[in-house]
């Protein structure tokens, strides 16, 4: 299957931006979807389809794709966005899915 | 609004199946055209999309659980299980449950996607003899 590569981790200062990037084949056929994860919580969607937001998340989340590359861009980054950033897409076939590798957020 | 529980053994000795349930409230498990979805956090790793079903009995699985995994759903219970057959030490995780949504379009450079807008809070299963 697809395989979706994510940098380990970045870092940001507190009210500053940083962008996530997700990189794979299936990503020229398909947007790539964004999920938040905070220690001991399951994961939250923050960003779907070429660039939605579930009712709740913030307007400083959004994302953009070009050619095979996703990113999810946090624009005045807060310390509760401090967290594990996971992109999925659907594999090349469509039906099976596939998860990046995770990046950590950490906010200084 | 829609709420998914999962529950499960917690403790699952090597070589047998692991049985975990996810139970759906605040909607039925055959409104909408929504994929069922099981997904794993290895300690220390990341996510992995275990499979989905929907309650018409399609299904799909990652590769790499080479067949020993399978997904059903209970209509009249609300909800819907995931088996997995031969566990190792690999497969402790926390397992979420998910409902999934799959949109797909065509022509020119439309794009599909896929997203899992409910989760879970997760129950955490250690294979250990």
């Amino acid at each position: 299957s697809s395989q979706l590569t994510q940098d380990p981790a970045v870092s940001v200062t507190l009210g500053h931006t940083v962008t996530i990037t997700c990189q794979g084949g299936s990503l020229g056929q398909f947007y790539a979807t964004w999920y938040q994860q905070k220690p001991g919580q399951a994961p939250v969607l923050v960003i779907y389809d070429k660039n939605s937001r579930p009712s709740g998340i913030p307007d400083r989340f959004s994302g953009s794709t070009s050619g095979n590359t996703a990113s999810l861009t946090i624009a005045g980054a807060q310390a509760e966005d401090e967290a594990d950033y996971y992109c999925q897409s659907r594999d090349i076939n469509g039906n099976l899915l596939v998860f990046g590798t995770g990046t950590q957020v950490t906010v200084l | 609004q829609v709420q998914l529980k999962e529950s499960g053994p917690g403790l699952v000795k090597p070589s047998q199946t692991l049985f975990l349930t996810c139970s759906v409230s605040g909607a039925s498990i055959i409104s909408g055209s929504f994929y069922w979805t099981w997904v794993r956090l290895h300690p220390g790793k990341g996510l992995e999309w275990i499979g989905y079903v929907q309650y018409r009995g399609s299904t799909y699985y990652d590769p790499s659980l080479k067949s020993r995994a399978i997904t059903s759903v209970d209509t009249f219970k609300n909800q819907f299980s995931l088996e997995l057959s031969s566990v190792t030490a690999a497969d402790s995780a926390v397992y979420y449950c998910a409902r999934g949504s799959m949109v797909t379009r065509f022509g020119g450079s439309a794009k599909g996607y896929y997203y899992l807008d409910v989760w879970g809070k997760g129950t955490t299963v250690t294979v250990s003899s």
